[in-house]
């Protein structure tokens, strides 16, 4: 049972544009959530975070969105450089669970020039 | 500052065979987070320890998964005996704290053949 949902595989943009991807989530329980960035070879680092208490977080080209009534969060780049292109992994954690996080899939970037 | 480390990066192996994977965290970190990456589910916790103590195995997939933490500074995942779906990628990560980001190591890709 997936709790957290990336239902885009792939994404391809092209450099200079808005990248913008999304998250879905069924657990009503989480309250924080992360998107972490990979790179091949690499293990994945932290980018951007947002409590439940926000509906948005911006840090530099990076935003993250949540929208709680919709269970649905997203990232957007902007704007999108070919450095970006990696794998994004949105996640999300219970406050009082630990720092137990749940992993989406992963959406695979591809900034163009 | 080094970062998380773990050894080998890399693991080929024969299906029956015991396989053991290390960690070492990121020095002052007192939760440790063992993570496998697949295709199909992304990035799955299998076990958490805060201060050297298992808090949450729920992930571990069978009695085949076992991990110990001996010291704060030192990690083991053991598969015996390991089979060809357990093929993936292992990450090691910690944190600071409970509600701290996670810092992943570069990752453990294990091949059972």
């Amino acid at each position: 049972d997936q709790q957290v949902k990336q239902n885009s595989p792939s994404l391809s943009v092209q450099e200079g544009r808005i990248s913008i991807l999304n998250c879905d989530y069924t657990n009503s329980m989480f309250d924080y959530f992360l998107w972490y960035k990979k790179y091949p070879a690499e293990g994945p680092t932290f980018l951007i975070s947002i409590s439940s208490i926000k509906d948005k977080n911006e840090d530099g080209r990076f935003t993250v969105f949540l929208n709680k009534s919709a269970k649905h969060l997203s990232l957007h780049i902007v704007p999108s450089q070919p450095g970006d292109s990696a794998v994004y992994f949105c996640a999300a954690r219970v406050t009082g669970g630990g720092n137990k996080l749940t992993f989406g899939t992963g959406t695979q970037l591809k900034v163009e020039l | 500052d080094a970062g998380v480390i773990q050894s080998p990066r890399h693991e080929v192996t024969e299906m029956g065979q015991e396989v053991t994977l290390r960690c070492k965290p990121i020095s002052g970190h007192n939760s440790l987070f063992w993570y496998r990456q697949t295709m199909m589910r992304g990035l799955e916790l299998l076990i958490y320890f805060n201060n050297n103590v298992p808090i949450d195995d729920s992930g571990m997939p069978e009695d085949r998964f076992s991990a110990k933490m001996p010291n704060a500074s030192f990690s083991t995942l053991k598969i015996q005996p390991s089979e060809p779906r357990d093929s993936a990628v292992y990450f090691c990560a910690s944190s600071s704290g409970v509600l701290t980001e996670a810092f992943f190591g570069q990752g453990t890709r294990l091949t059972v053949v």
